[in-house]
């Protein structure tokens, strides 16, 4: 059980282009989710939490206008990346936590983005 | 402020044993979570520590001593399939996780 999807797995965009992301619990209902971001050899980056049915709150630095998450039901987070650019490419994880987790959040496996 | 250290690199030889130490502080405690990394993928879940002492799970185990702020993952008959990066998380107040920056396991046969 716990099984977190994201869609795509990988994708190449050109600059200038917007790029969707999809995270879904598979078996369980996410009281919250969260979106990072990994860059080659460096840890995990929160960008945001989300809760379903309220807006997200971003961390700091990172631009909600640029990244926008939507977490439109209990089962379902996604994340657009508008106007990418080349640094924009990363690694972008999601995990997801339930109430009876204890906190525990279980990944997705993750989306490989290219920005040309 | 908020910190997670541990070693940026180790290695270590096939059937030997490892310990991954990582010590953290907080702004309020709520557990700590140990995660395997292999390379262009996501974590996977390892252990949690939330009381002092160890917590074995096969050839893994992991250690927490809360009043020292300090957690290490020690593995053991270690197998080629263990090189990857392990990172250590402390759960805050708020129930985020603080993330190190990682462990790169080296196995050498």
């Amino acid at each position: 059980g716990a099984v977190v999807s994201q869609h795509p797995s990988r994708v190449i965009c050109k600059s200038g282009t917007s790029v969707k992301i999809e995270c879904r619990s598979l078996d369980f209902q996410a009281t919250t989710m969260f979106w990072y971001r990994q860059f080659p050899k460096q840890s995990l980056m929160l960008m945001a939490t989300s809760n379903e049915g309220s807006k997200a709150t971003y961390e700091q630095g990172v631009e909600k206008d640029k990244f926008l998450i939507n977490h439109a039901s209990l089962t379902l987070s996604t994340l657009t990346v508008t106007s990418a650019h080349p640094e924009d490419s990363s690694f972008y994880i999601c995990s997801a936590i339930w109430e009876s987790s204890y906190n525990e959040q279980f990944f997705g496996p993750g989306t490989r983005l290219t920005v040309l | 402020g908020q910190n997670i250290d541990q070693p940026t690199e180790m290695t270590a030889t096939e059937g030997a044993i490892v310990q991954i130490n990582c010590t953290y502080q907080t702004s309020g405690f709520n557990g700590l979570f140990w995660y395997q990394q292999h390379a262009g993928e996501a974590p996977t879940f390892l252990s949690y520590n939330v009381l002092d002492g160890l917590e074995e799970k096969g050839r893994f185990s992991s250690f927490l001593s809360r009043s020292k702020g300090y957690s290490y993952l020690l593995l053991k008959e270690l197998q080629m399939k263990d090189s990857a990066s392990y990172l250590c998380a402390a759960s805050d107040s708020n129930y985020q996780l603080i993330w190190g920056a990682g462990t790169k396991l080296i196995i050498k046969p």
